[in-house]
């Protein structure tokens, strides 16, 4: 099945500093990327996804990237804020069934 | 949040007990899944659904069966509770499968002693 790499599993900025998230995956069919966020305690939540066809997608402070022909896609977070402290998540989508493979996770902490 | 629930939200067993969580929707969504929580693991998928008594498999289903008799309830059981299962349980429902966005349960707080 599809394997997901996620770096870094903790980062720490100042606030208002950009944070970027790294994940790679090994099945180069896979065609739909999406971002989750968990704070503590909490559910995770979609923040943003990408699929294949399209190289960046950009939502107010967030923005994804994705690079087929490496097999990498990244999460860019500008202008931190201390709620954007939390966990999150990347994912690849499988070729052989209805499901997600994701990361293992990144703690993000934004210091005031 | 999506009408999802979960029952029970914590509960601890011993090893060897059958236990069953429940997942509860109130969206009419089509797929559901359950995933575990684990540190340094992420969400493993661990069972879905793709309609009424339609399941599948996902990456760590050993150990773990699930049943689903109407749209809005998708049961997972442990038929015998191992320490290694002590995990956060979470439900998901999705209206059309992965190209949609999954919603999230609360989540329940299993322990096995």
């Amino acid at each position: 099945g599809e394997n997901v790499e996620q770096h870094p599993s903790t980062l720490s900025v100042q606030e208002g500093d950009s944070a970027v998230i790294k994940c790679t995956y090994s099945d180069s069919a896979s065609n739909y990327f999406p971002w989750y966020k968990q704070e503590l305690g909490k559910r995770p939540q979609l923040i943003i996804d990408i699929r294949s066809n399209v190289g960046e997608k950009k939502d107010q402070r967030i923005a994804v990237t994705l690079n087929k022909t490496a097999k990498h896609f990244s999460l860019h977070i500008t202008e931190t804020q201390p709620e954007d402290s939390a966990v999150y998540f990347c994912a690849a989508s499988s070729t052989t069934g209805n499901q997600f493979y994701f990361g293992t996770g990144t703690s993000l902490t934004v210091i005031p | 949040d999506a009408g999802i629930t979960q029952s029970p939200r914590h509960k601890v067993t011993e090893t060897g007990t059958p236990v069953t969580l429940r997942c509860h929707q109130t969206e009419n969504h089509r797929y559901m899944y359950w995933y575990r929580q684990d540190p340094g693991h992420g969400l493993r998928l661990i069972h879905y659904s793709y309609g009424v008594k339609d399941t599948d498999k996902g990456e760590v289903s050993d150990g773990y069966s699930v049943s689903r008799s109407k749209t809005e309830d998708f049961l997972l059981t442990l038929e015998s509770a191992t320490s290694s299962q002590t995990s956060v349980y979470f439900c998901a429902i999705s209206y059309s499968g992965i190209y949609n966005e999954q919603f999230f349960g609360p989540g329940t707080r299993l322990t096995v002693l």
